[in-house]
């Protein structure tokens, strides 16, 4: 069985650019979420997606943005970058959309803008 | 709104030592609650998790109690290892928001030989 993966496993880029963020989900998985985790805190919720909808948004401003593809893969993608957009971000799927089912999270991706 | 409220760290403890992290929370409904752990370098691996009220999830020596008179889920172990020290994250989900989950500021834990 296949684990979440992310790519790429770090980015640099600069103030105002954009960047697109991939994962792979783990096999049978139908939801996948992203979080942001900057340094020294618990990762927030970004936004979810469910059969390629999405299914729940945090409190993240529209250029956050997000697909999710009939095999489940999902890409988040960020517009127009700001130096707080720095972070770890974290991709996780799961198995349905209950509060019940445990997500599992790929390793991240650190993307550093300068 | 749903929240978590975890242990400040950093925590040092001796090998063999044991351990508490404290985790409160606040949610509508019945949520169901996480331990994950963070090991350096590494993504988020699920812990323990507990579904419902007087829930105690276990795995690997560690063990939290879904406690709802008290609004909390404190994980423990018995006797800490060197291998042990990562950060912790308490997190919940909650009924009323599907899968989000909603995670603590983490628990830095270093165990000395």
């Amino acid at each position: 069985e296949t684990g979440v993966t992310q790519s790429p496993t770090h980015l640099i880029k600069t103030r105002g650019q954009q960047v697109t963020l991939r994962c792979s989900s783990q096999s049978g998985h139908n939801t996948v979420s992203w979080y942001q985790q900057a340094l020294g805190q618990g990762p927030q919720f970004i936004f979810q997606y469910y059969r390629e909808e999405e299914n729940g948004r945090g409190n993240f401003p529209p250029r956050f943005s997000g697909l999710q593809f009939p095999n489940y893969s999902s890409e988040l993608n960020v517009n127009a970058l700001e130096l707080d957009d720095s972070a770890l971000y974290l991709c996780a799927s799961s198995s349905g959309t209950g509060s019940y089912y445990e997500q599992y999270f790929g390793p991240g991706t650190r993307l550093t803008v300068t | 709104g749903d929240s978590v409220t975890q242990m400040e760290g950093p925590v040092t403890l001796s090998e063999e030592a044991f351990l508490t992290i404290n985790c409160t929370y606040t949610a509508t409904g019945y949520p169901s609650l996480f331990w994950y752990v963070q090991y350096p370098g590494e993504g988020l691996q699920l812990l323990l998790k507990a579904t419902k009220a007087d829930d105690k999830g276990s795995n690997k020596g560690f063990e939290a109690t879904y406690r709802k008179e008290t609004t909390s889920f404190h994980l423990e172990k018995g006797s800490v290892q060197v291998s042990d020290s990562a950060v912790y994250f308490c997190a919940l989900s909650g009924t009323n928001t599907g899968n989000q989950f909603y995670f603590g500021t983490g628990t830095s834990l270093t165990v000395i030989p």
